[in-house]
């Protein structure tokens, strides 16, 4: 079935550095891919998403590539701030199958 | 537009109580569903429903179960809970053309 694997946290960084959360997912067919995010105490929100192969999305400073060649769509931002701190979750939609990463823990410090 | 609305956010329950978890949203969306987040194991789906009158099983359903009356509500219950159903459960409904899932606040279950 489909699967996602996201690299484990949790991730320390000063403030401005640059941030990657690895993600590789396994899936038939054309799925969607999804990074929602989690501050503390709330549920999760959509952070950005990507419908088919090579499209990036983007969202406050956020960007992920859907690479299907490589089954890949990890998450980048170039200089990350305190209020970046939160759990970031990796996960693909694929006719109404959803499926999660296991979530990465980011604290920013300042 | 109030979107995904979860109650309660808080409850503790001695072992075999029996409680249910509220769900509503509001934005006519027919696939709902139930998680549960417990630390290092990310989401997993307890049942969903894809319209109203339908359910189904997802990952982790013993020890839940749920109905679909309406589009708006899908309830979670607990029919006799144990101390392995501790978690933060979360429910979320699927915008269909998009594939965003749009999730509740959660709702932070002790079972003592």
């Amino acid at each position: 079935g489909d699967s996602v694997t996201q690299m484990e946290g949790p991730v320390t960084l000063s403030e401005e550095a640059f941030l990657t959360i690895n993600c590789t997912y396994t899936a038939t067919g054309y799925p969607s891919l999804f990074w929602y995010v989690q501050y503390p105490g709330e549920g999760l929100q959509l952070l950005l998403k990507a419908t088919k192969a090579d499209d990036k999305g983007s969202n406050k400073g956020f960007e992920a590539t859907y690479r299907k060649e490589t089954t890949s769509f990890h998450l980048e931002k170039g200089s990350v701030q305190v209020s970046d701190s939160a759990v970031y979750f990796c996960a693909l939609h694929n006719d109404y199958k959803l499926s999660f990463g296991a979530g990465t823990t980011v604290t920013v410090r300042a | 537009n109030a979107g995904v609305t979860q109650t309660p956010k808080f409850q503790v329950l001695k072992t075999g109580q029996s409680m249910t978890l509220q769900c509503a949203q509001d934005m006519n969306h027919e696939y709902m569903s139930w998680y549960r987040q417990d630390p290092g194991m990310g989401l997993r789906l307890i049942h969903y429903s894809v319209g109203a009158g339908i359910t189904d099983q997802g990952e982790v359903p013993n020890g839940y179960n749920v109905s679909r009356s309406t589009t708006e509500d899908f309830p979670l219950r607990l029919l006799s809970a144990a101390p392995s159903q501790t978690s933060v459960y979360f429910c979320a409904s699927l915008a269909g053309v998009t594939g965003e899932l749009f999730f509740g606040e959660g709702s932070r279950l002790t079972v003592l």
